[in-house]
């Protein structure tokens, strides 16, 4: 059983087009994150949900808004995509700082 | 906000020698270290973490050690093998923040 999985694992895109992604757990983690992974393989934390709540917006642009339907699930919607958009998008959970999994990852290119 | 510095961003070790990672903070509320594994296409997996109050933790080939005083903390792989070739992250939260802050990584390449 997959613990954090995310889709899709790729995705191909316009410029100017809507995007989302989905990630669900079955860990029974409370909290849930997004990350992102730039072309130098930086990553850095986008937002995190706790029990369905935002707790870290980390300055992305409003076009990015992460939607947590329950707290098994962390959607995120890109709006408006752009070049520089293009990436890796992790989903990941935990309990506290404990039991952190990430997802396999969805590469989003734009074009 | 907290920087982590991880180096060094390559290293290149011939199969059985050792390696050894190390990455430096400068927040002292900073209190769970986790180190990650990237294999090519994959997403990063949790190796070995250790929290503010223990030293050296070691789960077979792997053990990290934590320096609170000098602040830093390194990753060590004894007899490596082709296998352990991926990128390592270093990681760290602050006390009271589930974030993680990550270095930049270093890509660890075993030659057979």
């Amino acid at each position: 059983d997959t613990a954090v999985s995310q889709t899709p694992k790729y995705l191909v895109t316009q410029m100017g087009n809507d995007k989302s992604i989905k990630c669900e757990q079955n860990l029974g983690h409370d909290t849930m994150y997004w990350y992102k992974q730039d072309s130098k393989k930086f990553l850095k934390i986008m937002f995190s949900y706790n029990n369905k709540e935002l707790i870290i917006n980390e300055t992305v642009p409003n076009r990015f808004s992460p939607k947590s339907p329950d707290k098994a699930h962390l959607n995120l919607h890109i709006n408006s995509l752009e070049l520089g958009d293009s990436a890796v998008y992790f989903c990941a959970s935990s309990q506290g700082t404990w039991g952190y999994t990430f997802g396999s990852g969805t590469r989003l290119t734009v074009v | 906000g907290e920087n982590v510095e991880q180096h060094p961003s390559t290293l290149s070790v011939q199969e059985g020698d050792s390696a050894v990672i190390k990455c430096t903070y400068s927040d002292s509320a900073s209190n769970y270290f986790p180190w990650y594994k990237q294999e090519l296409g994959k997403g990063p997996q949790l190796i070995i973490d250790i929290r503010s109050n223990v030293g050296e933790k070691k789960d077979q080939r792997i053990a990290v050690t934590l320096n609170k005083t000098a602040k830093h903390f390194s990753l060590h792989i004894t007899e490596t093998q082709p296998e352990d070739s991926a990128v390592y992250f270093c990681a760290l939260t602050q006390g009271g923040s589930e974030k993680l802050v990550f270095g930049k990584g270093t890509k660890l390449t075993v030659n057979p």
